[in-house]
């Protein structure tokens, strides 16, 4: 399978804890996105990466949120001190710098109990 | 600030009746259009997408969707449903040109059922 990975897929927490997703774009694509999706909203966007560069972050993206990609390959969304409001679906997409097609994965949805 | 609205939350229709869900969209720009479908759990698929070129694109599954510059709208249509169409569709607009490609912005989708 060669599109876009995320794993894990669902993941539960208590508040308070720290959690960690991974995204793995497709192999050539350098632009990698970060959204999240609440019940009955669309995604909406937090942060993306042109290979190993973190180019935008959403004012939704609080400090206790952080992404990285350190090779331009894969990358991870960290969540500090998790609160039930960031229970949702965190979505990843990527695309090439070239084209605004946007391929997405599975997703990791996050409960926090 | 780039926006999209989708005016219809939830539309039911009968498997075999034609279906437009509708998407208006504010941005400043050229914009850069998409649909998507996201089945229940899942990602998003792509459906079909306008950069610029002729105003009807057609799409995967059956779908098309026409973009309208002086109604700021680019709705998806399909003549004939299918059971299999249930399922949640978003409108997104997201810059467009060269390296100016980033993010896109969402509506907050139509869920479509199906009657048999």
């Amino acid at each position: 399978d060669t599109g876009v990975s995320q794993d894990p897929r669902h993941k539960i927490t208590k508040r308070g804890q720290n959690v960690t997703f991974r995204c793995d774009p497709i192999s050539e694509h350098n632009r990698l996105y970060w959204y999240r999706q609440t019940l009955g909203q669309g995604p909406e966007f937090l942060t993306y990466f042109q290979n190993e560069a973190q180019l935008e972050k959403s004012r939704l993206l609080s400090d206790r949120f952080s992404a990285e990609r350190p090779k331009g390959s894969f990358s991870t969304l960290e969540i500090q001190r998790t609160e039930q409001g960031d229970s949702a679906m965190y979505l990843c997409a990527s695309s090439l710098v070239t084209s605004g097609e946007q391929f997405f994965g599975p997703g990791t949805r996050l409960t926090v109990l | 600030a780039q926006s999209v609205t989708q005016p219809d939350i939830h539309i039911t229709v009968s498997e075999g009746a034609s279906l437009e869900l509708r998407c208006n969209y504010s941005y400043g720009a050229t914009p850069y259009l998409f649909w998507y479908v996201q089945s229940p759990g899942q990602g998003l698929q792509l459906l079909l997408k306008y950069f610029s070129g002729d105003t009807l694109v057609q799409g995967i599954k059956g779908f098309e969707a026409e973009f309208k510059r002086s109604q700021s709208s680019f709705n998806l249509r399909k003549p004939s449903v299918h059971w299999s169409d249930a399922a949640e569709y978003f409108c997104a607009v997201g810059p467009a040109g060269g390296t100016s490609y980033g993010k896109l912005t969402f509506g907050q989708g139509t869920i479509l059922t199906v009657h048999p």
